[in-house]
């Protein structure tokens, strides 16, 4: 089955604990990305990736990292997490079509809870 | 600054009708728009995409318009269910300085079907 998956999908944590989240996707995908969800302000962009050790920052880069040594997965990694990155995150995975659109598949979500 | 604007407020309709939702952008100009749906907690589905030569789109019971001389897209659901009830995305692309399209998602509208 085709599908973005996320890994852990539900985490508590305290301030300063670096933490990584996992994200594959099984699609052969060029493209990823990181999503966080606020209420109120949608979907912002936090990372992409145009494909193997090519990434790029979104909307809200700060306090984040990634990267992207295979194809499959685009890890999200918080060296140093807190409170105001409480948030709902999500990875999406997407190709290039021939009109140069990107169809993006986002994964099942993680909520993480800084204290 | 890139602006993408949807009803804020709930959408609330009788099953059998149609809902009609807007989505307005401006400082775009997209080749094409996408809407995606988002029920609560789960990551974004994609719908449909328009492109913007096509004055409409069509799948099952879902229409897409796109009107670049008004900067406006409006997606309709026909015959509505309440398994219709989600909160819908508009996503125009981004162009940015390096040539590369990003998906941008408006904060979306939710829709409530009522039996």
């Amino acid at each position: 089955e085709a599908q973005v998956t996320q890994n852990p999908r539900y985490l508590i944590t305290v301030t300063g604990k670096k933490l990584t989240v996992t994200c594959s996707q099984n699609m052969n995908h060029e493209y990823m990305s990181w999503y966080r969800q606020d209420p109120g302000l949608g979907l912002r962009q936090i990372y992409y990736s145009m494909n193997v050790e090519a990434t790029d920052k979104g909307d809200v880069p700060e306090g984040y990292k990634v990267s992207r040594k295979e194809k499959r997965n685009f890890p999200l990694i918080l060296e140093s997490p807190s409170p105001n990155q409480t948030s709902l995150y999500f990875c999406a995975s997407s190709f290039r079509t021939s009109g140069g659109a990107h169809e993006q598949f986002f994964g099942p979500g993680t909520r993480l809870t800084v204290l | 600054s890139q602006k993408i604007e949807q009803n804020s407020e709930a959408l609330n309709i009788q099953e059998g009708k149609t809902a009609t939702l807007t989505c307005n952008y401006t400082n775009y100009s997209p080749a094409y728009l996408q809407w995606y749906r988002q029920d609560p907690g789960r990551g974004p589905v994609f719908l449909l995409l328009i492109r913007e030569n096509e004055k409409e789109k069509r799948k099952e019971r879902l229409k897409v318009t796109f009107d670049t001389t008004l900067k406006q897209s409006l997606f309709h659901i026909t015959a509505s269910q309440p398994a219709d009830s989600a909160t819908y995305l508009c996503a125009p692309p981004f162009r940015r300085t390096g040539g590369s399209y990003i998906p941008t998602f408006g904060r979306g509208t939710s829709l409530i079907v009522h039996p």
